[in-house]
């Protein structure tokens, strides 16, 4: 069974730094991730994807993240963080045998100025 | 481009209530659709979707249902609603042969 599992639940970074969000999957076979952003009240928007192409995936706003096998991870990082990022992210994982979406518990962050 | 919607935006309704909670998609056809519900700070469940026009398969027992009465409309219902139905609801809307799903801006309904 596939599951993502957001290492942590709050990240707290200063405008200008870089951003890590860090999330763990497990799956049986060659999964599609994906990363979604949801600012408060919104629904969620799509970052970025990764499908068994590329390892390294760039999204939008400045998003990228690696996806590791070796390691089962696929973090989430941006070199300088904007006020405008402080959202919660989930990463998701697709969901075997279907076209369902599995989501992890999401990771709220937190930008100070 | 495709677009999808959702109305109302916002929701107040007494316990006992009905819902009736509705979401189109524009510039697809045949898309497959979901009903998600967000409770406040906690993750996404998914509770219902859809393949194809009156197919609906729920993926947890509740007091909701969905009915799917045209290809790009999905529509999310009660009959009594409960204190425990309170939450974020979102729609979304995928290719058959896709993962990546899109999400509509999402309904807050506060049950009271």
């Amino acid at each position: 069974a596939q599951s993502v599992t957001q290492l942590d639940s709050h990240v707290s970074v200063s405008e200008g730094t870089p951003v890590l969000l860090r999330c763990n999957y497990s799956s049986s076979y060659s999964p599609s991730l994906f990363w979604y952003v949801q600012h408060p009240n919104k629904g969620l928007q799509l970052l970025l994807k990764y499908t068994s192409a590329a390892t390294l995936v760039k999204g939008i706003n400045g998003f990228e993240a690696e996806f590791k096998k070796s390691e089962t991870s696929f973090h989430l990082t941006k070199p300088s963080a904007h006020m405008s990022d402080a959202a919660e992210y989930f990463c998701v994982v697709g969901r075997a045998s279907s076209y369902k979406l599995i989501f992890g518990s999401g990771t709220r962050l937190l930008v100070r100025p | 481009s495709q677009t999808i919607h959702q109305w109302p935006a916002t929701l107040v309704q007494p316990v006992g209530s009905p819902l009736s909670l509705e979401c189109t998609v524009e510039g697809t056809s045949n898309p497959n659709l979901y009903w998600y519900r967000q409770a406040a700070g906690r993750g996404l469940q998914l509770l219902f979707y859809s393949v194809g026009i009156g197919q609906i398969s729920s993926e947890v027992p509740q007091n909701l249902s969905a009915s799917r009465p045209q290809d790009r409309q999905f529509i999310l219902s009660s009959k009594k609603l409960l204190l425990s139905d309170s939450g974020f609801y979102l729609c979304a809307w995928n290719r058959g042969q896709d993962y990546e799903q899109y999400f509509g801006p999402g309904t807050r309904l506060t049950v009271t």
